[in-house]
């Protein structure tokens, strides 16, 4: 278990809103991520982070924003959310080479 | 640029059988690692191995066990005596260790293995 949490579980929100997720480490890992996972997609990385205040872009960034103000908190926010970001949204860390994820987030964008 | 091709997209067997689920990746660099990730109906994302680029040595770990070759870039990944609670999505990734995206994973789309009892 890497400590690892993720609210909410579950949202539905229109579209147009701002939407954020937050991802919660209890073990002070450096890096953090954010995938999405859509069917015939597997995951794909969104943002990461290599510390506070240190992020970048992943694959499919567009869209999304992300901040890091303490090393436990990882936020994604969808500044206007759209159909196409409906999804499931995972939280991940890195220890050592491996990364370990979060329970995930199901959202639907209506 | 580096990709991750699980060409099977969904196996039915019968408990009991062996399956073999098969992962090709891409890239140019020499140093790597390699990912098997398994997710059940519950939804959960479990890590199950990690190997890298210098180590082709198989392992096996119970039921389970991998098959990594350079010279084909695969690294399959075989279930003997396959049971009911094996029943899940299996993804391979490929991660880089250093450069711009240091530490990302690069996901397949995984192969949906159902075992029927």
């Amino acid at each position: 278990d890497a400590g690892i949490t993720q609210s909410p579980r579950h949202k539905v929100t229109e579209t147009g809103t701002p939407v954020t997720l937050r991802c919660h480490q209890t073990e002070n890992h450096r890096y953090m991520y954010w995938y999405r996972q859509d069917p015939g997609h597997g995951l794909r990385l969104i943002h990461y982070s290599y510390g506070v205040k240190d992020t970048d872009k992943g694959e499919v960034s567009d869209g999304y924003s992300v901040s890091r103000s303490k090393t436990e908190d990882f936020l994604l926010t969808l500044e206007s959310a759209t159909s196409s970001q409906t999804s499931v949204y995972f939280c991940a860390i890195s220890e050592g080479f491996e990364q370990y994820f979060g329970p995930g987030t199901r959202l639907t964008v209506t | 640029a580096q990709k991750v091709t699980q060409a099977q997209t969904e196996i039915s067997v019968v408990e009991k059988e062996d399956v073999t689920l098969d992962c090709v990746y891409e890239t140019r660099d020499t140093t790597y690692y390699l990912f098997w990730y398994k997710q059940p109906p519950s939804g959960e994302l479990v890590f199950l191995i990690r190997r890298n680029s210098f180590d082709e040595q198989n392992e096996i770990s119970g039921r389970y066990s991998w098959n990594f070759q350079k010279s084909t870039s695969s690294f399959n990944f075989t279930i003997t005596a396959s049971q009911v609670v094996d029943s899940a999505v299996y993804f391979c990734a490929l991660m880089i260790p250093y450069g711009g995206s240091q530490g990302n994973l690069i996901f397949g789309k995984g192969t949906k293995l159902s075992v029927k009892p």
